[in-house]
């Protein structure tokens, strides 16, 4: 039973266009986030949420929209893609503050790979 | 600010000899570190932690890192590579759990492994 989960694992797609990426994860962990891979295999944060509340926003362009409906799932909207966009981008889950069981260290999805043409 | 280091973007061992990773970190408060690896075309898996008990951190696959505040180092070591590590490493750090504190990543180093 997959921990975090990230649907699709590939999408190629063209400028311009509207993509969702997709994240669920079965932990029970309170706080999710995005992070984004370049090509040099850099990991950046992008988002994360505790609860469905945005915390972190990491000067992320605004044609990307993060969305938590329910403390188990956070989406990635992407608005007028750009070349630049290509990127792995990796979801991810971890338990809450100290005090509260953590700090066990983040689970990262499979990763989708974003292609944009 | 925190950031971690990692001297050597590429590491090239022999099966059955000593693998040495290397991560420096920055950081105004008592770190959180981290150690991952990530397999080609795979996700990142939690190899070990240090979350402020034992400066000896053993993790899985073999894999172990010692803490030294004095040195603000997080090496990872294995005493003897197999062809099965080879794999990209990076080394991480937070000052907390919870959404307010980013894990932040150093530059990973890829491990070769000669047989």
């Amino acid at each position: 039973d997959t921990a975090v989960s990230q649907t699709p694992k590939y999408l190629v797609t063209q400028m311009g266009n509207d993509k969702s990426i997709k994240c669920e994860q079965n932990l029970g962990h309170d706080t999710m986030y995005w992070y984004k891979q370049d090509s040099k295999k850099f990991l950046k944060i992008m988002f994360s949420y505790n609860n469905k509340e945005l915390i972190i926003n990491e000067t992320v362009p605004n044609r990307f929209s993060p969305k938590s409906p329910d403390k188990a799932h956070l989406n990635l909207h992407i608005n007028s893609l750009e070349l630049g966009d290509s990127a792995v981008y990796f979801c991810a889950s971890s338990q809450a503050e100290i005090g509260q069981g953590g700090i066990g260290g983040y689970t990262f999805g499979s990763g989708t790979r974003l292609t944009v043409v | 600010a925190q950031s971690v280091t990692q001297l050597g973007s590429h590491v090239s061992v022999s099966e059955g000899a000593l693998v040495l990773l290397r991560c420096n970190y920055s950081s105004s408060v008592p770190p959180y570190l981290f150690w991952y690896v990530q397999y080609p075309n795979q996700g990142l898996q939690l190899l070990l932690k240090y979350t402020s008990a034992a400066t000896l951190v053993k993790g899985i696959n073999g894999f172990e890192a010692e803490f030294k505040k004095s040195e603000t180092s997080f090496h990872l070591t294995k005493p003897s590579a197999h062809m099965s590590d080879a794999a990209e490493y990076f080394c991480a750090v937070t000052r907390g759990g919870g959404a307010t504190n980013k894990l932040i990543f150093g530059t990973g180093t890829l491990l070769a492994v000669q047989p």
